[in-house]
């Protein structure tokens, strides 16, 4: 029944190593976007992709690199990770956006990153 | 450059009176304007959505208003509860996914 999935929800790992967090949705939307929520809880958007095309691409550092294999999946990469890159990520998908459609957001649960 | 503010961090109010919560944005033009709710250790979840040519929108004990003259939008709850405590983020809509910091209501018994 699960909407918008992410795994893992809880990373902790060390500077100057790699990850991944996998994101899936079964709602059958075209668009998936990933967000950052650092400490002071401020959401911000880092991409969005809409039928496998990157659409959003906020100024993000190239270490950040998403990956979408389907309409439903949208992974997230980081490579070189910094102490800075701590936060919480959330995945969400919505219906196809335009400029007067609706476009609610469904978000995942979060995948809190600890980089120690 | 554009800009959201919610007009504070941190609202209290006591059980079963209104909450008004405020959004105002700068070099904006949105289409619609969303509200979401978020629970602390969770991702937020949509409320409720209000088009630029509409002036008030209503659900349950919920009501959004959107003023584009005024370039603001307020959100309130009516007869509030405790459950009623959370994050509130507000959305003013270009397609670009920007969202307001949030203002974080508590409802006291």
């Amino acid at each position: 029944d699960t909407a918008v999935s992410q795994t893992p929800k809880y990373l902790v790992t060390q500077m100057g190593n790699d990850k991944s967090i996998k994101c899936e949705q079964n709602l059958g939307h075209d668009t998936m976007y990933w967000y950052k929520q650092d400490s002071k809880k401020f959401l911000k958007i880092m991409f969005s992709y809409n039928n496998k095309e990157l659409i959003i691409n906020e100024t993000v550092p190239n270490r950040f690199s998403p990956k979408s294999p389907d309409k439903a999946h949208l992974n997230l990469h980081i490579n070189s990770l910094e102490l800075g890159d701590s936060a919480v990520y959330f995945c969400a998908s919505s219906a196809t956006p335009g400029r007067r459609s609706h476009n609610e957001q469904f978000f995942g649960p979060g995948t809190r990153l600890t980089v120690l | 450059s554009q800009k959201i503010e919610q007009n504070s961090e941190a609202l209290n109010i006591q059980e079963g009176k209104t909450a008004t919560l405020t959004c105002n944005y700068t070099n904006y033009s949105p289409a619609y304007l969303q509200w979401y709710r978020q629970d602390p250790g969770r991702g937020p979840v949509f409320l409720l959505l209000i088009r630029e040519n509409e002036k008030e929108k209503r659900k349950e004990r919920l009501k959004v208003t959107f003023d584009t003259t005024l370039k603001q939008s307020l959100f309130h709850i009516t007869a509030s509860q405790p459950a009623d405590s959370a994050t509130y983020l507000c959305n003013p809509n270009n397609n670009d996914m920007r969202f307001g910091a949030g203002t974080r209501l508590t409802v006291k018994p």
